[in-house]
């Protein structure tokens, strides 16, 4: 077994602001992802790393930037958060290979900008 | 474009009856086809998965309906219960590039 730990659970922050949001996995997993979560608009894909220093767009990476530093770890830089934002944000890791690759989600950090 | 389509939006059922949630896809290199459900306050988790080499896939009370000519596939919940109500997800993954596509979500509600 294994675990995903987000930090922090929740964040607040000010428009225009640049934020950090991080990600730890321990399952030993090779690819790693970034989702963000909107009220009835399901999961959209913001960036994945199928290992170490690799990195991959998804369909909302504009405005994002990752960080793939080692193998247990990913992080998501919100660029400039935009006014009123509110969204949570779930990173997700599965291992390379295998027919049905699983994804294990984190718990998730929730962002609001005033 | 990649898209799943996922209906209805919502669905109320009865304790004991069966719900049924539905997908659509376009694209034919999708090999994988999970659904994730979520309870309130969680992250998603994986609930059964099928490849389009099967037609059904069965796991209880969870059911998988497969139908790659028509690109639709379907979750039967059989005797609902109150602990089902949840938001579920079906998604499908590119062959060519390993991402989930993930529908819009069916949020479950069971009345007993």
């Amino acid at each position: 077994g294994g675990i995903i730990t987000q930090t922090p659970k929740f964040l607040i922050g000010q428009e225009g602001q640049k934020l950090t949001l991080k990600c730890q996995q321990n399952f030993n997993h090779d690819t790693m992802y970034w989702y963000r979560q909107d009220s009835g608009k399901g999961l959209r894909l913001i960036y994945y790393s199928i290992t170490e220093n690799d990195l991959q767009k998804g369909d909302l990476s504009e405005g994002y930037d990752a960080s793939r530093e080692k193998k247990s770890s990913f992080s998501l830089t919100v660029t400039s958060a935009q006014k009123n934002e509110m969204a949570v944000f779930l990173c997700a890791s599965s291992p390379t290979g295998g027919v049905y690759a699983e994804q294990f989600f984190g718990p998730g950090t929730r962002l609001t900008v005033l | 474009q990649q898209q799943v389509r996922q209906s209805p939006q919502s669905l109320t059922v009865w304790e004991g009856e069966t719900a049924i949630l539905n997908c659509s896809y376009e694209d034919s290199t999708f090999d994988y086809f999970p659904w994730y459900h979520q309870f309130p306050g969680e992250s998603p988790a994986l609930l059964i998965a099928i490849r389009p080499v099967s037609n059904k896939k069965e796991d209880g009370r969870f059911t998988i309906f497969f139908n790659k000519r028509e690109k639709k596939f379907s979750l039967h919940i059989a005797d609902s219960q109150p602990g089902d109500s949840a938001t579920y997800f079906c998604a499908a993954r590119a062959g060519n590039t390993g991402k989930l596509i993930f529908g819009l979500g069916t949020t479950l509600q069971v009345q007993p």
